[in-house]
């Protein structure tokens, strides 16, 4: 069974562009979940998507916005991009259950913006 | 208040020694998971081990054993048998309520293995 998976590996951006990242979760999960993790710091929750609607965002400004698509696969978009959001962008999915399950994670997208 | 507490920035075990790191939790809920990631320098977080708020027994995963003490909101994670493969970043973190909800997670422990 495939896992998580991440595109691109790596991102280099200047300042003022827009970053756009994106997800595949393990089939048959319907939640995908973003995280920023910048250097030397813990994962911070960005945003998180089930069954193609917005469930929750972290506190992020709104230049940072995603959605998921049909096949629950999900695009991060990052506008107007600073300094700041230089980070390893990290994507996770996990079943949609009432019980607390696990979150399996992507090897994630270095964004660097210059 | 932080939800997640790591205190411990970094860690040293020698091979075949076990080592706890440390990991304490704030919240109100009743309902909440636990859970123990690991990051090697790779990035990928890899998921270690997982302890309920109802479950009355520890968590064990193979080397990977959750001591949780609910009382004192503690979930301390026990890696017996060190190998070189454990020196990576470890990330304690907490889903609260029920349902997938986003996890909140700490601010991680480098630990290192020594030969």
């Amino acid at each position: 069974e495939a896992g998580v998976t991440q595109s691109p590996t790596h991102l280099i951006k200047t300042r003022g562009q827009q970053a756009t990242l994106r997800c595949s979760p393990i089939s048959g999960h319907t939640s995908v979940y973003w995280y920023q993790q910048a250097l030397g710091l813990g994962l911070q929750f960005l945003l998180w998507y089930d069954e193609g609607e917005e469930r929750n965002r972290g506190n992020f400004p709104p230049r940072f916005s995603g959605r998921q698509f049909p096949n629950y696969s999900s695009e991060l978009n990052v506008n107007a991009l600073e300094l700041e959001d230089s980070a390893l962008y990290l994507c996770a999915s996990s079943l949609n259950r009432e019980i607390s399950y696990e979150q399996y994670f992507g090897p994630g997208t270095r964004l660097t913006v210059t | 208040a932080q939800k997640i507490t790591q205190t411990q920035p970094g860690m040293f075990v020698q091979e075949k020694e076990a080592v706890t790191l440390d990991c304490t939790y704030d919240t109100s809920d009743q309902s909440y998971g636990l859970f123990w990631y690991k990051q090697p320098s790779s990035g990928e977080m890899i998921f270690l081990i997982y302890q309920g708020s109802y479950d009355e027994q520890n968590a064990t995963e193979g080397r990977y054993s959750l001591n949780f003490q609910k009382a004192r909101k503690s979930a301390n994670l026990v890696i017996s048998a060190s190998q070189l493969g454990d020196s990576a970043m470890y990330f304690c973190a907490m889903r609260e309520g029920r349902g997938n909800t986003p996890l909140v997670f700490g601010k991680g422990t480098r630990l290192s293995v020594i030969a």
